[in-house]
């Protein structure tokens, strides 16, 4: 099935530093999301964003929805350990048999 | 803490063992999902109830029995298991399929097949 396009595979960045991560697709989404996942856990909703141009805030992370609906970009600052995990984007659809499309995730390291 | 609940955590089961993964939600949600998930890759749709009525099967091994006995209870019933089904298998819940509000899943049961 489609996938979101999500790269680099791994990041590594230092304590302290902020960190980008985008995701994009071919096709255009009504509802972008991203998602955490720690070791031995589910994901975990960070951010949901429901409209083109959206710019939401929740603690240190930031996520935008992008005008033309076919990416999304996710924003830590001031990163610490916690920080560590498999971040995944998420794309929906309105619609009956809507599903979720997932990127392949990037793997967050945080050095201290 | 996840409003999804998953049981059992870990399951370790031979080829020709049958079990039951069991997952509730009290959010009144009235969609639900199975997922697999193998390590360092995304979920992959098995299964979506919706209003306890199959909606979507995506192509899955009849060797998976999904059942969904009231709006907060979901389970996969699981028989002769090959060992490349072993993987985390993730529930998720949302308001309905279709609606624009996002799922929120459980931890999961970690599935070994011997």
């Amino acid at each position: 099935g489609q996938q979101l396009n999500q790269s680099p595979q791994s990041m590594f960045i230092q304590e302290g530093e902020d960190v980008s991560m985008n995701c994009t697709s071919s096709s255009i989404f009504n509802t972008w999301l991203w998602y955490k996942q720690d070791p031995g856990e589910g994901p975990v909703l960070l951010i949901a964003l429901y409209k083109a141009g959206e710019l939401t805030s929740n603690g240190r992370l930031t996520a935008q929805f992008g005008i033309t609906r076919k990416d999304s970009f996710l924003n830590i600052s001031a990163s610490i350990p916690s920080d560590v995990g498999i971040y995944f984007c998420a794309g929906q659809r309105t619609g009956a048999n809507s599903k979720l499309t997932f990127g392949k995730g990037i793997t967050l390291s945080v050095r201290p | 803490d996840t409003e999804v609940t998953q049981t059992p955590k870990h399951l370790v089961m031979g080829m020709t063992n049958k079990k039951s993964l069991k997952c509730e939600q009290h959010m009144g949600h009235r969609a639900m999902y199975w997922y697999k998930q193998k390590a360092k890759k995304p979920p992959e749709l098995m299964f979506v109830y919706s209003y306890e009525k199959l909606s979507i099967n995506e192509s899955v091994p009849s060797r998976f029995s999904p059942e969904c006995p009231n709006s907060s209870l979901l389970n996969l019933h699981l028989h002769a298991l090959q060992p490349e089904d072993s993987a985390l298998y993730l529930c998720a819940s949302s308001q309905g399929q279709g609606h624009n509000q996002p799922q929120h899943f459980g931890d999961g049961t970690r599935l070994s097949i011997l």
